[in-house]
């Protein structure tokens, strides 16, 4: 099993909808998860956080399902400026997990 | 106030050749990490700095990558006699942390391009 995998994608949705993705990872031992945004040709960007059961900001819920080791990101009430691939990251197992584990993404595409 | 900047933005090789990517970090803070992020794929950690002690090299792909951070802050990315599997996007990140759980502000990267 891979450290970190996402949906595949891509995703193509309208304005307006609600569109969830999903991750699982493998080390059981994480206790901090993140949501990087990635627009085409640039540096990823931090998006969320989540160090227990879920966190939300404004359109974004993330949730943790410490059990099934799964995380997942909601979008809701979707944008234009939503259009990037996002990235789930867990810390690795390397040297007090230092370095940042990278699914490879998801990419989403919406539409006016 | 000034991100992570890395230089140069694009860098086209011929195979063979040896290349050194620039990386400034965030002014103050004590971890720098470098990543490569392949067409499609996510980034990929490659190596950690803390200060200047290079605490993790386990990333790096082969003995022809090499990174120095010699006085805790600017570091350099070497890649010796470039391979084609080489071209990709070498990012440079930087936390005011020694730990995963601390945000990570990353640099634009470095295009490479193998030919």
């Amino acid at each position: 099993r891979k450290e970190v995998e996402q949906d595949p994608g891509p995703f193509n949705v309208p304005e307006g909808a609600t569109v969830a993705f999903n991750c699982t990872y493998s080390n059981s031992a994480s206790q901090s998860f993140f949501w990087y945004r990635q627009d085409c040709r640039k540096e990823p960007k931090l998006l969320m956080s989540v160090y227990s059961s879920g966190n939300e900001d404004g359109r974004f819920t993330a949730q943790l399902n410490r059990a099934s080791q799964y995380i997942s990101l909601l979008i809701r009430d979707s944008k234009l400026s939503d259009s990037a691939t996002y990235l789930c990251v867990v810390p690795g197992e390397g040297q007090a997990g230092t370095a940042l584990i990278f699914g490879k993404g998801t990419t989403l595409s919406v539409s006016s | 106030g000034a991100g992570v900047s890395q230089s140069p933005r694009y860098k086209v090789a011929k195979r063979g050749q040896d290349v050194a990517l620039r990386c400034d970090p965030i002014s103050g803070h004590v971890s720098l990490f470098w990543y490569q992020q392949a067409l499609g794929q996510g980034p990929e950690f490659l190596t950690y700095f803390q200060n200047e002690a290079q605490l993790d090299k386990s990333g790096l792909p082969s003995d022809r990558f090499f990174a120095e951070r010699p006085e805790g802050s600017v570091s350099t990315l070497k890649i010796q006699r470039t391979q084609q599997e080489d071209s990709a996007v070498y990012l440079c990140a930087s936390s005011n942390g020694d730990r995963g759980w601390y945000e990570q502000y990353f640099g634009p990267g470095t295009r490479l391009t193998v030919t």
